[in-house]
């Protein structure tokens, strides 16, 4: 599975755009680009997924350029209840396991 | 919210003790996977069951057996705990697999003392 590298933490204020980008230089044609994000003491929560240009969904858009060597998540206008790790994650579709590889994340520290 | 819970929620346990965590579902997925998370690590994945009775090891299996012998519950087995064990083990279940979207389960916080 492709390794991915995200900022540690990223600080933002409520009201304002946010914007994740997560490095994946060795993705393979059949990977998908997915983000979970996780609050403290829970487990994580699918945030988006997409293969190439641009996905949209309501809680936020997901951005990958043609040569899908990165992807930047997108969270419009956010509020303190955004605070969490964001994870992005490349994975293989044709894969029948579901195996999921999780780095370290991104800590989105919202503040007021 | 998936049907997925996990028992117990919290447990302290003595080095070279059995553990049995136990994770069950009530949405029928195929898919179910043990992670443990640790600071400085995220999540990383011990096991995985494809169906009943199939299941096989992820990145970090060296001390955890699995489980499951019915579509609704995965047990995980630390057969001789130790104190490296000692982390938040979260279930999570998937219908279709590949990067298909995985629910989790609440957690559990595990202390080998």
């Amino acid at each position: 599975l492709a390794k991915t590298t995200q900022p540690i933490s990223m600080d933002s204020y409520e009201g304002q755009e946010v914007n994740i980008t997560c490095s994946h230089n060795n993705i393979a044609t059949n990977d998908y680009i997915t983000w979970y994000q996780q609050f403290p003491s829970q487990g994580p929560r699918f945030i988006i997924q997409g293969y190439k240009t641009k996905v949209t969904n309501e809680v936020a858009s997901l951005f990958i350029p043609a040569d899908r060597k990165s992807s930047t998540l997108s969270l419009p206008r956010v509020s303190l209840s955004d605070t969490a790790v964001y994870y992005c994650l490349v994975g293989d579709d044709s894969s029948n396991t579901g195996k999921l590889i999780f780095g370290q994340g991104t800590t989105l520290q919202v503040k007021p | 919210d998936a049907g997925i819970t996990q028992s117990p929620r919290h447990k302290v346990t003595e080095t070279g003790t059995p553990v049995t965590l136990r994770c069950h579902q009530t949405e029928n997925h195929r898919y179910m996977y043990w992670y443990r998370q640790d600071p400085g690590h995220g999540l990383r994945l011990i096991h995985y069951s494809y169906g009943v009775k199939d299941t096989d090891k992820g990145e970090v299996s060296d001390g955890y057996s699995v489980s499951r012998s019915k579509t609704e519950d995965f047990l995980l087995t630390l057969e001789s705990a130790t104190s490296s064990q000692t982390s938040v083990y979260f279930c999570a279940i998937s219908e279709a697999g590949g990067v298909s979207e995985q629910y989790f389960g609440p957690g559990t916080r595990l202390t080998v003392t």
